[in-house]
């Protein structure tokens, strides 16, 4: 067990709607990450936050939107979802800003677009 | 883009044998050389790391050798077993950076 707690596990959901995923950091680390995981596609970063700060983003599309609020857990909110939104979505954290440590993954939010 | 080609996307063992996945990046800011371990329905965990300024790290039957000039890092996993079966990422990041960046993995399967 990681620490990190992410729900729903599985989502399935119709194309054009929104919905809101949730990560709870590892008690402690203030940094939480966001991957999408595909088939094809490996580890895709979406975005960090640091201690309610948006730190770095990587390839999230307009439709996607996250935050982090003060009691440090974080959601991240897809909208006009697309067949090719279905995928895994990870959260890890970790205890410091700087990406040269150890990240902790959550299990994942399967996400099934119909 | 993708800074971090991992190769080969799968690989059959036999039990007692070799595993040898390598990954190559770009940036020459990259100075942490993860390797990550996922089992089916996990998250990916960290298996072992590097920085720059060793060429070669080992834990256990896992090792890591980095070749800095070449911009290369592969894995190896010595006497495989059944249990290693599972895919594996390399990722390499820069404290100044902010973002790891992921390999495509590798499905690792070990046969009895």
């Amino acid at each position: 067990d990681s620490g990190v707690t992410q729900t729903p596990k599985h989502l399935i959901t119709a194309t054009g709607q929104r919905v809101t995923l949730r990560c709870s950091p590892r008690s402690g680390d203030l940094s939480v990450y966001w991957y999408q995981q595909s088939l094809d596609q490996g580890l895709q970063f979406l975005i960090q936050y640091y201690n309610g700060e948006e730190r770095a983003k990587g390839n999230i599309l307009e439709r996607f939107s996250a935050q982090q609020f003060p009691d440090l857990h974080s959601e991240l909110n897809l909208s006009s979802l697309e067949l090719g939104d279905s995928a895994l979505y990870f959260c890890a954290s970790s205890v410091s800003q700087s990406a040269s440590g150890e990240l902790f993954f959550g299990e994942g939010s399967r996400l099934t677009v119909l | 883009q993708q800074q971090v080609k991992q190769s080969p996307q799968s690989l059959i063992v036999q039990k007692g044998g070799i595993s040898i996945i390598n990954c190559a990046y770009e940036n020459t800011a990259f100075d942490y050389f993860p390797w990550y371990q996922q089992f089916p329905g996990k998250g990916p965990a960290l298996l072992i790391a590097i920085r720059p300024d060793v060429s070669e790290k080992k834990e256990g039957r896992f090792t890591i050798s980095f070749n800095k000039s070449a911009k290369q890092f592969s894995l190896h996993i010595m006497d495989s077993q059944p249990g290693d079966s599972a895919t594996y990422f390399c990722a390499a990041s820069s404290w100044s950076w902010g973002k790891f960046q992921f390999g495509a993995g590798t499905q690792v399967v070990v046969t009895p």
